[in-house]
């Protein structure tokens, strides 16, 4: 199995510019996180779906950003209009349980850089 | 407000001795409990979990210990090797609520 596939592996962008990373769970997984890493606050789930449907959203920092997951093989979270304090990794994850509490599998991350 | 809080960003330990991470939490209602490791320039990987209503869980040289009354958790890493040098994340969940700590970047010294 490939694992979880994340692109692009890093992002460079200007303030202002929309960014979109994407993600391909392991298949047969039928839930999908996105996390974003910064030094001072680790690890922050953003959202998370089940079976394609979002079921909790409530980590995501504002309306700039959002996130899609059109299909079971497919993500993509998108920042529009990007600012420097977007500059982190982002994770993405899957999960054949369905909830945070089990397992998940993570791919390796996009450093996002917004200059 | 951090939910989830590992106070020591850095540990260094003797290849062969015993390692002890820290966790620490606010929320008394969180209901499962997990470690994850990261290796530099990867995702987080999966190492043991624990529910609230245990206090103990082992898988082979890791062993978890949840106490309650503390809201304290802790991974025992023992014998420590070289390959376990990492940053280790603590988690915990209730509902749809999940939070990782910030991170200990263990060091086991050849």
């Amino acid at each position: 199995d490939a694992g979880v596939i994340q692109s692009p592996r890093h992002e460079v962008t200007e303030m202002g510019q929309e960014v979109t990373l994407r993600c391909k769970p392991i298949s047969g997984h039928n839930s999908l996180f996105w996390y974003r890493q910064t030094m001072m606050r680790g690890l922050e789930l953003l959202i998370y779906f089940n079976n394609n449907v979002p079921i909790d959203d409530s980590g995501m920092p504002e309306d700039r950003f959002s996130a899609k997951m059109p299909n079971a093989s497919f993500s993509t979270l998108k920042i529009q209009p990007s600012e420097p304090r977007d500059s982190a990794v982002y994770f993405c994850a899957s999960s054949f349980r369905g909830h945070p509490s089990y397992e998940q599998y993570f791919g390796p991350g996009t450093r996002l850089t917004v200059t | 407000d951090q939910q989830v809080k590992q106070n020591s960003p850095s540990l260094s330990v003797q290849e062969g001795r015993i390692s002890i991470l820290n966790c620490d939490y606010t929320n008394s209602m969180f209901d499962y409990f997990l470690w994850y490791k990261k290796y530099p320039a990867e995702g987080p990987t999966f190492l043991i979990s624990i529910s609230s209503i245990k206090d103990k869980n082992e898988d082979g040289r890791f062993t978890v210990f949840l106490n309650k009354s503390a809201k304290h958790l802790s991974l025992h890493i023992v014998p420590s090797q070289p390959g376990d040098s990492a940053v280790y994340f603590c988690a915990a969940s209730r509902g749809n609520q999940f939070y990782f700590g910030t991170g200990t970047s263990l060091t086991v010294i050849p």
